[in-house]
């Protein structure tokens, strides 16, 4: 298993462009949620899904929108970007049958807007 | 509002015992969980409690105690590999996997 994947691993953009950040998992996790780190803090959720078809906004929604049309990719697009959304993005996926509620997390993309 | 508190850095030697608190106030609350993250990596998880009382799992366990809105993780036998940062996280709704997370804690392990 693959677990989680994310692509691309960094990216440069300049203000009001857009770009779509790819994550997928091959673990048949019916949930997955995309996390941003900026540094010195902990990750704040902006999105997430319990399911193809379905999702919800987390904490820090805005700038962002998602779509789950299956169970495997959960992609982040990011409309317009702006420099505050510089930070490190994370994929996270986790399985309604554990009872310990365990995220796996991918690797990150490190994105800075100019 | 809803915030949780843990220390921002903790340094001990090897082979040493350390304890990483967090207190939480929160609007609701289904479970603790700890989360190790190394310098660029993606964050592993550790640990959770949903009830009261403690989890062993190896050299690290993890505290909880819901009246007083208050656990710790405990790292026994430190070894340099755990030099990283610890995050409490706490499940604040009874939706599957909604987390908030504290700001982290550095742990620094020397020689």
């Amino acid at each position: 298993n693959a677990g989680v994947t994310q692509t691309p691993k960094f990216q440069v953009l300049k203000t009001g462009q857009s770009m779509t950040l790819q994550c997928a998992q091959d673990m048949n996790h019916e949930y997955m949620s995309w996390y941003r780190q900026d540094p010195g803090m902990g990750l704040r959720l902006i999105h997430y899904s319990v399911g193809a078809g379905i999702t919800d906004q987390g904490e820090v929604p805005n700038g962002y929108n998602v779509s789950r049309s299956t169970t495997e990719d959960f992609p982040l697009r990011l409309l317009s970007a702006a420099p505050s959304q510089t930070s490190v993005y994370f994929c996270a996926s986790s399985s309604f049958r554990d009872r310990n509620h365990e995220q796996y997390f991918g690797p990150g993309t490190r994105l800075t807007v100019t | 509002g809803q915030s949780l508190e843990q220390p921002s850095e903790v340094t001990a030697v090897e082979g040493a015992i350390v304890q990483i608190n967090c207190t939480y106030q929160t609007s609701g609350f289904y479970g603790l969980s700890w989360y190790q993250q190394h310098d660029g990596g993606a964050p592993t998880f550790l640990s959770y409690n949903a009830l009261d009382g403690l989890e062993e799992t190896g050299r690290f366990s993890s505290f909880l105690s819901r009246s007083d809105s208050y656990g710790y993780l405990l790292l026994q036998e430190l070894q340099m590999k755990d030099s990283a940062s610890y995050f409490c996280a706490v499940r604040v709704t009874d939706s599957w996997g909604k987390l908030q997370f504290g700001a982290g804690t550095q742990v620094v392990v020397t020689p």
